[in-house]
């Protein structure tokens, strides 16, 4: 069974501050660990993934997430948020294979000007 | 690569009527489609998986005589709102998952529709 929680529903930053968005997974498989983003009246878009090769994952628009197997943890950041960066993130873990995917509550990231 | 399209994007409909909406891979074929529904500011909520060539999988709790899902293709999926009422509102995403050769791998990672938004009214 797999299982993800998102702590905190949502994050507020400044803008040029640190985003810093947590991710906790449980899977009985080696995972495979995503985050997605969501604008407002879209789709899900990938901004990374994890997939057994390097623990440090870069993504798109500079974020950037850390495996760490003893934490069971897989927490997103970016050194300096920008306006754009307001939106909904989704982690989500997998087993791969014919495992479904699972997603988080979702964390919504305000940026303050 | 590994692009999904959904249309229609907006969908308005008068109760009582069916709405379809489709989703397709554009770029690689998908045995595996999958159809969530999005209340505002909540996660996906995974309705069924859709199979090329079979019966879908609905989650429990989901109508499968409201929600009809037809993946009759390798690169396209439909879900059709039979009778949708005002409560059926929603926002509607499909997503793909690779594995097949010649695609993306089949590691867990999803590829979205745009997303639809049905209102009816």
């Amino acid at each position: 069974a797999q299982s993800v929680t998102q702590l905190g529903s949502h994050v507020s930053v400044s803008e040029g501050a640190l985003v810093l968005l947590r991710c906790n997974y449980s899977s009985s498989v080696p995972p495979y660990l995503f985050w997605y983003v969501q604008y407002p009246n879209q789709g899900l878009q990938l901004l990374l993934k994890y997939t057994s090769a390097a623990t440090l994952v870069k993504g798109i628009n500079g974020f950037e997430a850390e495996f760490k197997k003893s934490e069971t943890s897989f927490h997103l950041t970016k050194p300096s948020a920008h306006m754009s960066d307001a939106a909904e993130y989704f982690c989500a873990v997998s087993g791969g294979g014919g495992f479904k995917t699972i997603f988080g509550a979702g964390t919504r990231l305000f940026v303050k000007a | 690569g590994a692009v999904v399209s959904q249309h229609p994007s907006w969908v308005i409909c008068k109760s009582g009527t069916s709405v379809k909406i489709e989703c397709r891979s554009l770029d690689f074929q998908a045995t595996t489609m999958f159809w969530y529904r999005q209340f505002p500011k909540q996660s996906l909520m995974l309705m069924a998986t859709s199979n090329e060539g079979s019966k879908a999988t609905y989650e429990q709790g989901v109508e499968k005589d409201k929600f009809l899902i037809n993946h009759a293709s390798l690169t396209l999926s439909t879900l059709t709102v039979t009778s949708a009422h005002p409560e059926d509102s929603s926002f509607y995403i499909c997503s793909a998952r690779g594995g097949l050769a010649g695609g993306p791998a089949n590691t867990g990672e999803l590829f979205f529709g745009e997303g639809s938004r049905l209102t009816v009214l």
